[in-house]
């Protein structure tokens, strides 16, 4: 029973071009959401994140949006460079910033094309 | 400042055995958690930590997995014993107080276990 639910394993992007990763998830006790990317043999990187209480948040070329009723979460990278190949993990937690039980989707694979 | 550091990076052994993972959080963070990945899944908490004692562990698959964590330090995961189905990633993972920041973890680069 997958509560985040990454439905694109892998995903290819033009260097320069956007990649938009998209993220669903099922349970409404969740109110906070990261996404954290990860290159081989490497730990998980924490990206950026957003409060249930907002629908959008920027951080230089990342910007995350949520659509609260439809369950729905993304990550902009605009403009795509070859550096940000890797894997990409949606994640939610229920009780805010300071709950870090953190649910994962099984990932993204983003390859940029230079 | 150093990271989050697990050893060993990758643990082979035959099913029937133990084996003890070990994690250094990064020096001050009083949360520790620890992650596991098995193959094509996603990742899956296992428990927390808040200084030496346990916050939350409900994500421990059975009684086969200790985790301690002496003196609120450094953590340590055992398996005994070590079933096939355990083979996999461990994440540990650390942050701050809880309240103090955006909800980071900084997360370790993983103990790869194979249960032959």
């Amino acid at each position: 029973d997958q509560q985040v639910k990454q439905n694109s394993p892998s995903l290819s992007v033009q260097e320069g071009r956007i990649s938009i990763l998209n993220c669903d998830y099922t349970n409404s006790m969740f109110d906070y959401f990261l996404w954290y990317k990860k290159y081989p043999a490497e730990g998980p990187t924490f990206l950026i994140s957003i409060s249930s209480i907002k629908d959008k948040n920027e951080d230089g070329r990342f910007t995350v949006f949520l659509n609260k009723s439809a369950k729905h979460l993304s990550l902009h990278i605009v403009p795509s460079q070859p550096g940000d190949s890797a894997v990409y993990f949606c994640a939610a937690s229920a009780g805010g910033a300071g709950s870090y039980q953190l649910t994962f989707g099984k990932g993204t694979k983003l390859s940029v094309i230079p | 400042e150093a990271g989050v550091t697990q050893f060993p990076s990758h643990s082979v052994i035959e099913k029937g055995q133990t084996v003890t993972l070990r994690c250094d959080p990064i020096s001050g963070h009083d949360n520790l958690y620890w992650y596991r990945r098995v193959m094509g899944k996603e990742i899956k908490f296992l428990l927390h930590f808040v200084k030496e004692s346990k916050q939350d562990e409900s994500g421990m698959p059975n009684n086969r997995f200790l985790a301690e964590r002496t003196g609120g330090t450094y953590s340590t995961l055992k398996v005994q014993p070590a079933e096939l189905e355990d083979s996999g990633v461990y994440f540990c993972a650390s942050s701050q107080e809880r309240g103090r920041n955006t909800g980071e973890l900084f997360f370790g680069e993983g103990s790869r276990l194979t249960v032959l």
